[in-house]
């Protein structure tokens, strides 16, 4: 089965520095998403990179594929309080009943915790 | 609706109590998804619905849990003879993928403690 690890665990940075979570599968990854939850709330969809060397960014939050498709970055710059949160990734799993494809599932990893000081 | 809507937003039971939660998805999206995430762990699958129908039901922790779907829309996750293990925070999801890789949107949860 696929394993997927994240690192930091928890990361507490300063207002405006620069961060990155790394996400590493001991598997090829034919996709991966990036969600982010806040306390209390359900997960937000960040983004999604399909291809070795896909770089994707969104406001200050930027997200990579390395080429060899095992391990994938987010890198957020200038922190902000509304950065705060768990950042989850993980790889669209293929449901798949009597030969066809029925869609994913997504299996995650156990997150990083951000917390920005202000 | 705009979002993936649940209730109730927290669900306070005894043990052995059975709860019902419920998901509303987003209208028109034909896949729809449970998860659980526990403290201190990861979101844990538990079914998958494409339709009315659950292709894979694999991640259900045990026969005390059932989950139904009628009209392709609303879900409702039933927890029989809870358990203090079952203590979480129960998350839905829907897609508008019949089949490959589309963007599931989540709602936000219902937290269930069994005391």
């Amino acid at each position: 089965s696929q394993e997927l690890e994240q690192s930091p665990q928890s990361l507490i940075v300063q207002e405006g520095k620069n961060l990155t979570i790394n996400c590493t599968s001991s598997k090829t990854l034919y996709g991966l998403y990036w969600y982010k939850q806040k306390y209390g709330e359900g997960l937000i969809f960040l983004m999604m990179l399909q291809k070795g060397g896909e770089e994707k960014s969104h406001e200050k939050i930027t997200a990579k594929l390395d080429e060899k498709k095992q391990q994938s970055s987010l890198h957020i710059t200038a922190s902000q309080p509304s950065h705060a949160g768990i950042y989850l990734c993980g790889p669209p799993v293929s449901v798949i009943l009597k030969g066809m494809e029925y869609g994913n599932k997504l299996v995650f990893g156990a997150g990083t915790i951000l917390r920005v000081k202000s | 609706g705009a979002g993936v809507s649940q209730s109730p937003s927290n669900k306070v039971t005894e043990k052995g109590k059975d709860v019902e939660l419920r998901c509303d998805p987003i209208s028109g999206h034909t896949a729809l998804y449970w998860y659980r995430q526990s403290l201190g762990q990861g979101l844990e699958f538990l079914i998958y619905f494409q339709g009315n129908s659950a292709p894979d039901k694999s991640g259900l922790p045990s026969d005390r849990f059932s989950a139904e779907r009628t009209g392709g829309s609303v879900s409702t996750l039933t927890i029989q003879r809870t358990q203090q293990e079952d203590s979480a925070v129960y998350l839905c999801a829907s897609s508008s993928a019949t089949s490959g890789g589309d963007t599931q949107y989540f709602g936000p949860g219902t937290r269930l403690t069994v005391l």
